[in-house]
């Protein structure tokens, strides 16, 4: 299996304010993947990297969110100017080692915003 | 476009009763297709995978599911259901050529004494 660690695990923050989340692999992997979460839903695409190159953003992923993976190995995803609306979990997540296509995720990093 | 949809927002069993979690897709060929489990306060735990082969799949913890692609299907059952088992489970749909992975909303169980 492949497993991911995220920081921070919390985070509050006011309206308005940057932040930044960053996701660790524990083994390496090409491929990387951001979801978010909000209450009561599944998780829900935001991009996913290929080595350092971003292969995929979905249209979540406004203007103020910004990802990058600049070694091929960890992730940052940035919200800038961030929303009520932006206050969910977000996760990180990787495939596993035998290319059946699942995801391991890590434990999320969740956002509060005031 | 690929999507998933889980019929049940929520679900009750008693602790010893079969369960059956429902879970339709729509995907244009036979996808990769998954069930994960998220306890409060938990991250995702992968359940069960079906890529290829045998269209009965067993995971852990004692379930299984079915892939049925005449009904476009893929439903979590478990014959005796345990109080551990109460949670939120997402069914998920991806392509084999690799790539996201994109989950329905998810059902959630409880479990009566």
């Amino acid at each position: 299996d492949t497993g991911v660690s995220q920081n921070p695990r919390h985070k509050i923050t006011k309206r308005g304010q940057n932040v930044t989340f960053r996701c660790d692999p524990i083994s390496e992997h090409n491929r990387l993947y951001w979801y978010r979460q909000t209450l009561g839903q599944g998780p829900e695409f935001l991009t996913y990297f290929q080595n350092e190159a971003q292969l995929e953003k979905s249209r979540l992923l406004s203007d103020r969110f910004s990802a990058e993976r600049p070694k091929g190995s960890f992730s940052t995803l940035e919200i800038q100017r961030t929303e009520q609306g932006d206050s969910a979990m977000y996760l990180c997540a990787m495939p596993g080692t035998r290319n059946t296509g699942e995801l391991f995720f890590g434990e999320g990093s969740r956002l509060t915003v005031l | 476009a690929q999507s998933v949809t889980q019929p049940d927002i929520h679900i009750t069993v008693s602790e010893g009763a079969s369960l059956e979690l429902r879970c339709n897709y729509s995907y244009g060929a036979t996808p990769y297709l998954f069930w994960y489990v998220q306890s409060p306060g938990q991250g995702l735990q992968l359940l069960l995978k079906y890529f290829s082969g045998d269209t009965l799949v067993q995971g852990i913890k004692g379930f299984e599911a079915e892939f049925k692609r005449s009904q476009s299907s893929f439903n979590l059952r478990k014959p005796s259901v345990h109080w551990s088992d109460a949670a939120e489970y997402f069914c998920a749909v991806g392509d084999p050529r690799g790539g996201k992975l994109i989950f329905g909303q998810g059902t959630e169980l409880s479990v009566k004494p």
